[in-house]
């Protein structure tokens, strides 16, 4: 089946430092790819949607100089976390889809972030 | 707004009991997916089912079974004869552009 890899796991950074997650699509080719981040004991919260070649689409409330993402090919989206403050503090894990519709999502395995 | 709500926060059994977490959405969509994912104490999101929104049909799978109610537009989730291995926080979601989850059901099953 179709799955998805995430690095890094776990990553502890300093404040003010930036942190680039990664989220490859390992046996398919994912036109989109997404965004979510989880709150301790809460749901996942769609942060943005991206799609090869263009620039993402944010949701409401997310900033996109904060968190910026790069979906430079059909395998390999990338999360940027700029000038980490210990709030951006979260659980990060993104999810493909070959097409759009009807595809269950293919999630990775998740990024817990800790800024120090 | 087009909510996923699933009321049980947390859920506790004793293993060897039947539970059903309780989903139900909102949509103005006429075409949309439900789905639930299982997620472990590790993280990973463990996709459990889809379902469309023409396809009524209950499902069941091993211990696990959906009941879709488009009436009441409800989508939940049984298991039968749980297990500690079940304990874990489980989503609903509904897919029209995005997949959009609910808030999440944590189950706790005891030994």
């Amino acid at each position: 089946g179709a799955v998805v890899s995430q690095h890094p796991s776990r990553v502890i950074c300093k404040s003010g430092t930036s942190v680039k997650i990664e989220c490859r699509s390992l046996d398919f080719q994912a036109t989109t790819m997404f965004w979510y981040r989880q709150f301790p004991k809460q749901s996942l919260m769609l942060m943005a949607t991206s799609n090869e070649g263009s620039k993402a689409t944010y949701e409401q409330g997310v900033e996109k100089d904060k968190f910026l993402i790069n979906h430079a090919s059909l395998t390999l989206s990338t999360l940027t976390v700029t000038s980490a403050h210990p709030e951006d503090s979260s659980f990060y894990i993104c999810s493909a889809s070959e097409t759009q519709g009807s595809y269950g999502y293919t999630f990775g395995s998740g990024t817990r972030l800790t800024v120090v | 707004a087009q909510k996923v709500t699933q009321a049980q926060t947390e859920i506790s059994v004793v293993e060897k009991e039947d539970v059903t977490l309780d989903c139900v959405y909102e949509t103005r969509d006429t075409t949309y997916y439900l789905f639930w994912y299982k997620q472990p104490p590790s993280g990973e999101l463990v996709f459990l089912i889809r379902r469309n929104s023409f396809d009524e049909q209950n499902e069941i799978s091993g211990r696990y079974s959906w009941n879709f109610q488009k009436s009441t537009s409800s989508f939940n989730f049984t298991i039968t004869a749980s297990q500690v291995v079940d304990s874990a926080v489980y989503f609903c979601a509904r897919l029209t552009n995005n997949l959009f989850f609910g808030t999440g059901t944590r189950l706790t099953v005891i030994p």
